[in-house]
């Protein structure tokens, strides 16, 4: 089945700095790409929805200079977390919607997701 | 508004029982309706994919039900394994939509 990648799997940061998270589709070209987060035991939060060579697309509430969101190619997304806070520590995953041909049906393959923890 | 809302919140059982997750939905042009399976400090993994057509679906001891008209969805879990506590989400598309609608999940605990 298809594999969507993040790297990295767990980090820890200072207050203050800015973190990037990686989203990978390994074995198919994904032209939108989906950014989440979720505190424990709550539901997924959609963050933003990522689109390859265009601006995302922000959920309301989600600050975009906070959150940069790049998806220069098919099968590359990257998250920015700048100025990280306390309050940013989460778990952050991505997905990729894959070409319909691929799955048959519009569908999305989850990254296992990365754990941020801001001191 | 398309919602999803999925029953129970969370559910306890006991190894080797069998258990249903219900799921329905007001999303509308429907296309699909997905089962996802996501353990603990995981990313959610599919399970099964339905479109309007297919009333039954099924992935090992997972079995996916889908009623189009009354607008309902049920994950059947049958002989469950303490490695199937985790939490499962329905997820709802709709055609010509840029993203999918989540349902909350139900926290399934199996104990031995």
């Amino acid at each position: 089945g298809a594999v969507v990648s993040q790297h990295p799997s767990r980090v820890i940061c200072k207050s203050g700095t800015s973190v990037k998270i990686e989203c990978r589709s390994l074995d198919f070209q994904a032209t939108t790409m989906f950014w989440y987060r979720q505190f424990p035991k709550q539901s997924l939060m959609l963050m933003a929805t990522s689109n390859e060579g265009s601006k995302a697309t922000y959920e309301q509430g989600v600050e975009k200079d906070k959150f940069l969101i790049n998806h220069a190619s098919l099968t590359l997304s990257t998250l920015t977390v700048t100025s990280a806070h306390p309050e940013d520590s989460s778990f952050y995953i991505c997905s990729a919607r894959p070409p319909l041909g691929l799955a048959g049906q519009e569908t999305q393959y989850f990254g296992p997701g990365t754990r941020l923890l801001v001191l | 508004k398309n919602q999803v809302e999925q029953s129970p919140q969370s559910l306890i059982i006991l190894e080797g029982k069998n258990c249903t997750l219900q799921c329905n939905y007001t999303v509308s042009p429907f296309s699909n309706l997905r089962w996802y399976k996501q353990d603990t400090g995981r990313g959610p993994v599919s399970l099964t994919i339905m479109t309007f057509s297919e009333n039954t679906k099924s992935n090992g001891r997972y079995t996916a039900t889908l009623d189009a008209d009354t607008k309902q969805s049920s994950l059947h879990i049958t002989a469950s394994q303490l490695s199937d506590s985790a939490s499962y989400i329905c997820v709802v598309s709709a055609t010509n939509a840029g993203k999918s609608t989540f349902g909350d999940g139900t926290t399934l605990t199996v104990k031995p």
